[in-house]
């Protein structure tokens, strides 16, 4: 399985764009790259995912170049309830068979007024 | 999109006792479910793969007599922590396997186990 690098933290302040990005070498073919968004003593909620270069929803983008080894969630105008963890995650296998996903150490956003 | 619940939301019960903790897919069938656990400020820890109709896979270091799931429907699996100790107080969450285009996984918003 994929291992995923991201930063431990990142702080920033309301309204700016963050950008999180995250490493993950030994991608495979056939693995997918989602974002999830954790707050304290909560199930982890869905964000975003994308199998190559560009892909935008209502509330992030994900970018992912060409040799997919790495990905960077962007997060535009953010607010204090965006304070919480990111975890990126790959696999999923493409074509609709299952595949566990293993969380890595995820990123700790501090959105400050 | 797709819901999950998870029941408990918190339990807590005394050293020994077996505690059952249900996970259901509320609006799909989840023919792969997974179970979690998180110890306060760490990452989600991957238990087990739950498959409907069949035996459990554990990942490597998780007791299977200790932690027995079941996947007896579609959406409903169940995890039962047997002989319960303080070291098994954490936050154990559930999720649902949706296959498709996005091979997207729901979660459920977690059980907090107390052990005394």
């Amino acid at each position: 399985l994929a291992k995923t690098t991201q930063p431990i933290s990142m702080d920033s302040y309301e309204g700016q764009e963050v950008n999180i990005t995250c490493s993950h070498n030994n991608i495979a073919t056939n693995d997918y790259i989602t974002w999830y968004q954790q707050f304290p003593s909560q199930g982890p909620r869905f964000i975003i995912q994308g199998y190559k270069t560009k892909v935008t929803n209502e509330v992030a983008s994900l970018f992912i170049p060409a040799d997919r080894k790495s990905s960077t969630l962007s997060l535009p105008r953010v607010s204090l309830s965006d304070t919480a963890v990111y975890y990126c995650l790959v696999g999923g296998v493409r074509g609709g068979a299952t595949n566990k996903l293993i969380f890595g150490t995820g990123t700790l956003l501090a959105v400050q007024p | 999109g797709a819901v999950v619940s998870q029941h408990p939301s918190w339990v807590i019960c005394k050293s020994g006792t077996s505690v059952k903790i249900e996970c259901r897919s509320l609006d799909f069938q989840a023919t792969t479910m997974f179970w979690y656990r998180q110890f306060p400020k760490q990452s989600l820890m991957l238990m087990a793969t739950s498959n409907e109709g069949s035996k459990a896979t554990y990942e490597q270091g998780v007791e299977k007599d200790k932690f027995l799931i079941n996947h007896a429907s579609l959406t409903l699996s169940t995890l039962t922590v047997t002989s319960a100790h303080p070291e098994d107080s954490s936050f154990y969450i559930c999720s649902a396997f949706l296959a498709g285009v996005g091979n997207e996984q729901f979660f459920g918003p977690g059980t907090r186990l107390t052990v005394l």
